[in-house]
């Protein structure tokens, strides 16, 4: 099983909703990542979070939000997505920003369909 | 720039073949480090090895082994004696040594495993 919990494993949502992705981990990592998966591509990094402070926001649109309430868990608010941000989002976590070559633990992923 | 080369986009084996990913990255960096993760069709992206550019040692964990060359800027990856269960996609990834959490992936090699 893995240690980074994601819910909902599958969400869909018209443009005008406003829902929220949610990511927890118990094992006292201090950086949270989240990553986007379109199909059949590599995941491309969307946020940072190191210390519950955003490090990395890889020029991610506006209508994505994240939030980290604390260091164990970490949210992406949505709120009036487009059909082309369908994809898997994937929540990981890593031991912490001294550790470079931290390998990062990843969540199942949520599967996000807009309509 | 940060470029990893996942040559092979699927593969296919009969069970009890052995298989190799190949893995070539390129980088400027003098310290850097590698990664491999499986990505079942759950989702979760499953950690499976880490190496540093200082590192050259291969590794064998049971019927999984790492050939790290950087003379070939090459990481490969070799199952052995293949399962059904080892039927996946496969990352190959390149980490900096001053930037947390952004991981450059390939593209991924879909392996399939027929029984």
């Amino acid at each position: 099983d893995t240690e980074v919990t994601q819910t909902p494993k599958h969400l869909v949502m018209g443009m005008t909703n406003k829902k929220s992705l949610k990511c927890e981990q118990h094992m006292g990592h201090r950086a949270m990542y989240w990553y986007k998966q379109k199909a059949k591509k590599p995941p491309e990094l969307m946020f940072v979070y190191s210390y519950e402070k955003l490090s990395i926001n890889e020029s991610v649109p506006s209508r994505f939000s994240p939030e980290c309430p604390n260091s164990s868990l970490l949210n992406l608010h949505l709120h009036a997505l487009q059909p082309e941000d369908s994809a898997l989002y994937l929540c990981a976590s890593s031991q912490d920003d001294t550790h470079y070559n931290s390998p990062l633990h990843f969540g199942n992923g949520t599967r996000l369909t807009v309509t | 720039a940060q470029k990893v080369t996942q040559a092979q986009t699927e593969i296919s084996v009969v069970e009890k073949e052995d298989v190799t990913l190949d893995c070539v990255y390129e980088t400027r960096d003098t310290t850097y480090y590698l990664f491999w993760y499986k990505q079942p069709p759950s989702g979760e992206l499953v950690f499976l090895i880490r190496r540093n550019s200082f590192d050259e040692q291969n590794e064998i964990s049971g019927r999984y082994s790492w050939n790290f060359q950087k003379s070939t800027s090459s990481f490969n990856f070799t199952i052995t004696a293949s399962q059904v269960v080892d039927s996946a996609v496969y990352f190959c990834a390149l980490g900096r040594g001053s930037t947390l959490g952004r991981l450059y992936f390939g593209r991924g090699t879909q392996l399939t495993v027929w029984p």
